[in-house]
């Protein structure tokens, strides 16, 4: 069974400041990665993912995750952060035999501060 | 294009209850999928259905149980609750049985439910 680690459960950073999170899934043969974003009271939005081809993916919001396949890595990042970056974030992953299960990592708290 | 809605978006419910909660699919999407996450967690995979059968089913007693409608509609019962029940349970719709590379997940703003 897949397992996903998210290594920081709590990131603050300062505005137009850099962010990484990390996340990194047990092997697998083939692998689709995703990141969600979930704001207070809300349910999880997409917010990029990797199926195949190109190792970094791009969100429309900033955001950038490169997969790493020789370290089973996801890490998200994002070269200055806005206050409205504030949210949790999770990290995710699915294999062809899982269809459409998600098995999530524990989730990262950015908190932007001014 | 109408998203995934839920209902209710709160409730309290007594332990040994039985409680039914609700989703309206995303327009055009076929198959639906229940998680479960509780305060300060991941959401956990609790089953999927596509075209009104289950279609994966995650480590999750017989309790926990749901429909899909002819609609793409859905509920999820959970029978005997539990203190540990308590959580936020979300469902996400998505078009395919296992076509999540074509068309992820799109999530509602789930059910938070609280068992005391």
């Amino acid at each position: 069974a897949q397992s996903v680690t998210q290594l920081d459960s709590q990131v603050p950073v300062f505005e137009e400041a850099p962010v990484e999170l990390r996340c990194n899934y047990s092997s697998s043969v083939s692998v689709y990665l995703f990141w969600y974003v979930q704001y207070p009271n809300q349910g999880l939005q997409l917010l990029l993912k990797y199926l195949s081809g190109s190792t970094l993916v791009e969100s429309i919001n900033g955001f950038e995750a490169e997969f790493n396949k020789s370290q089973t890595s996801f890490h998200l990042r994002k070269p200055s952060v806005h206050i409205s970056d504030t949210a949790e974030y999770f990290c995710a992953v699915s294999d062809r035999a899982a269809g459409n299960k998600l098995t999530f990592g524990g989730g990262t708290r950015v908190l932007v501060k001014p | 294009e109408t998203g995934v809605t839920q209902s209710p978006t709160h409730l309290i419910k007594t332990r040994g209850q039985q409680v039914t909660l609700r989703c309206s699919s995303q327009s055009g999407h076929n198959t639906v999928s229940w998680y479960q996450q509780a305060l300060g967690q991941g959401p956990q995979f609790i089953f999927q259905y596509y075209r009104e059968e289950e279609n994966g089913r995650g480590n999750f007693p017989p309790r926990f149980s749901g429909l899909q409608f002819p609609n793409y509609s859905s509920e999820l019962n959970v029978n005997a609750l539990e203190l540990d029940d308590s959580a936020l349970y979300l469902c996400a719709s998505s078009s395919g049985q296992g076509a999540i590379y074509n068309s992820p997940l799109h999530f509602g703003n789930g059910t938070r439910l609280t068992v005391t």
